[in-house]
């Protein structure tokens, strides 16, 4: 089945320093990779997704890469901010069906220092 | 994700006890979903539901036992077998239509066994 292996467990940076969280994952015929943010004792919420098809995607301060071959995607933060602080997960997901069999990595835990 | 709601926050079981924990949405969503998340990990798939009626083993699904009768609703007992039920339980649902891939999460029930 399919294994996600998330990097670094933990990150420090400066508020208004860039954050990158890398992610590999095993099954080729994945197409879905997700990334949520989940806040102390909160709900995970998804705050950028990127497809198979699609090498790069941006929202703001958030971008998704992708690379298919190396099976590998990365999460980028630039300009970060103390409300960026918070726990992230990245997924890979096969649709089966009516359904996303999503996988998960471990979690960064990311602190904006100010 | 406001459309999902669990029930209850907190949950205290004594050992040998079969508890049943609540998930509901109003978000017109076909397929559901169970997740566990432990301290400091991500989470992982327990059973999950693409439509009323079926539902398939994800994981980590023994000692846990789901029903799907209505659309809206998505219990999750956590039965005498499971040997370690402490942990944080999430639902989640998502649409059944091509290209609609996220999962929106409940807001979840922390489960402790006393």
């Amino acid at each position: 089945g399919e294994n996600v292996e998330q990097h670094p467990s933990t990150l420090s940076v400066q508020e208004g320093d860039s954050a990158v969280i890398k992610c590999t994952y095993s099954d080729s015929a994945s197409n879905y990779f997700p990334w949520y943010k989940q806040e102390l004792g909160k709900r995970p919420q998804l705050i950028i997704d990127i497809r198979s098809n699609v090498g790069e995607k941006k929202d703001q301060r958030i971008a998704v890469t992708l690379n298919k071959t190396a099976k590998h995607f990365s999460l980028h933060i630039t300009e970060t901010q103390p409300e960026d602080s918070a726990v992230y997960f990245c997924a890979a997901s096969t649709r089966i069906q009516g359904a996303q069999k999503l996988v998960f990595g471990q979690g960064t835990r990311l602190t904006i220092n100010p | 994700d406001g459309g999902i709601t669990q029930s209850p926050k907190y949950l205290f079981r004594k050992e040998g006890q079969n508890v049943t924990l609540s998930c509901e949405q109003n978000l017109n969503h076909d397929a559901m979903y169970w997740y566990r998340q432990d301290p400091g990990q991500g989470l992982r798939l327990i059973y999950y539901s693409q439509i009323v009626n079926d539902f398939q083993k994800g994981d980590i699904a023994e000692g846990y036992s789901v029903s799907r009768e209505k659309k809206e609703s998505f219990p999750l007992t956590v039965t005498s077998a499971q040997k370690n039920p402490t942990a944080f339980y999430l639902c989640a649902s998502s649409s059944r239509r091509v290209g609609t891939d996220t999962q929106y999460f409940g807001p979840g029930t922390r489960l402790t066994v006393l």
